[in-house]
């Protein structure tokens, strides 16, 4: 079955940093772009960017960029989202999915939260 | 940057019902990147159409895509209890984009 499994739940304070990951399975994980989607509460889907593990390619959208780090560790199949200072705005569910194109396969989502 | 639009914001019917969701976009694109995708509470989104009229793997054939240009539409032929969620559209290729949402309650 293919599917993509992010890491749970995490509560930090303003200023922390946090990975969180995503880890694919029964496909070809380097040959195939993950994407990183953010969810506030109660609000829309909005496209973070994209990375390809393959080589660790990455591609940020102009609202995230220099905001959170993509990477990859080939070895085991996982995509992690990082941010080195979290904000109390950076609270969201964040999804991870394959895109080819679109996106065709989702994780379940990583719901973080940032409070003080 | 190109703009999705989704109409109406919540649509209410009911149960075997048809129901027509747009998507309008603030400058034309290509049929062959516009995709919906269905959002249940507390689930990830999952696709639907790509290709502006493409089934994904496993929707059912009462869920159809339409449209070219600036508009699209999605058209549940006849609703089921289970269909009643969010809809989002999204053009994808070069910087993907969302429209903000179509809820589809119960009536």
């Amino acid at each position: 079955e293919v599917q993509l499994v992010q890491s749970g739940a995490e509560v930090r304070r303003p200023g922390e940093s946090l990975k969180i990951s995503c880890k694919g399975s029964g496909y070809t994980f380097t040959s195939y772009w993950i994407a990183w989607v953010r969810q506030m509460p109660g609000k829309g889907l909005e496209w973070m960017g994209i990375i390809y593990p393959g080589d660790s390619e990455t591609r940020y959208s102009p609202s995230f960029q220099g905001q959170v780090t993509f990477s990859t560790d080939k070895s085991i199949s996982t995509a992690y989202l990082r941010w080195s200072s979290l904000q109390a705005s950076d609270t969201a569910i964040y999804y991870c999915a394959r895109q080819q194109g679109t996106l065709d396969i989702w994780g379940q989502g990583t719901l973080v939260t940032v409070s003080s | 940057e190109i703009v999705l639009s989704q109409s109406p914001g919540t649509l209410s019917l009911s149960p075997g019902e048809r129901a027509t969701l747009s998507c309008r976009a603030s400058q034309s694109v290509s049929s062959t990147y516009l995709a919906w995708y269905q959002q249940k509470p507390g689930q990830a989104p999952r696709l639907l159409i790509y290709a502006a009229s493409s089934r994904a793997t496993g929707i059912p054939d009462r869920f159809s895509g339409s449209g070219s240009g600036t508009d699209f539409t999605l058209t549940i032929s006849r609703l089921e209890p289970e269909d009643f969620a969010l809809y989002y559209c999204q053009r994808y290729g070069g910087s993907p984009t969302f429209g903000q949402g179509t809820k589809l309650e119960i009536k």
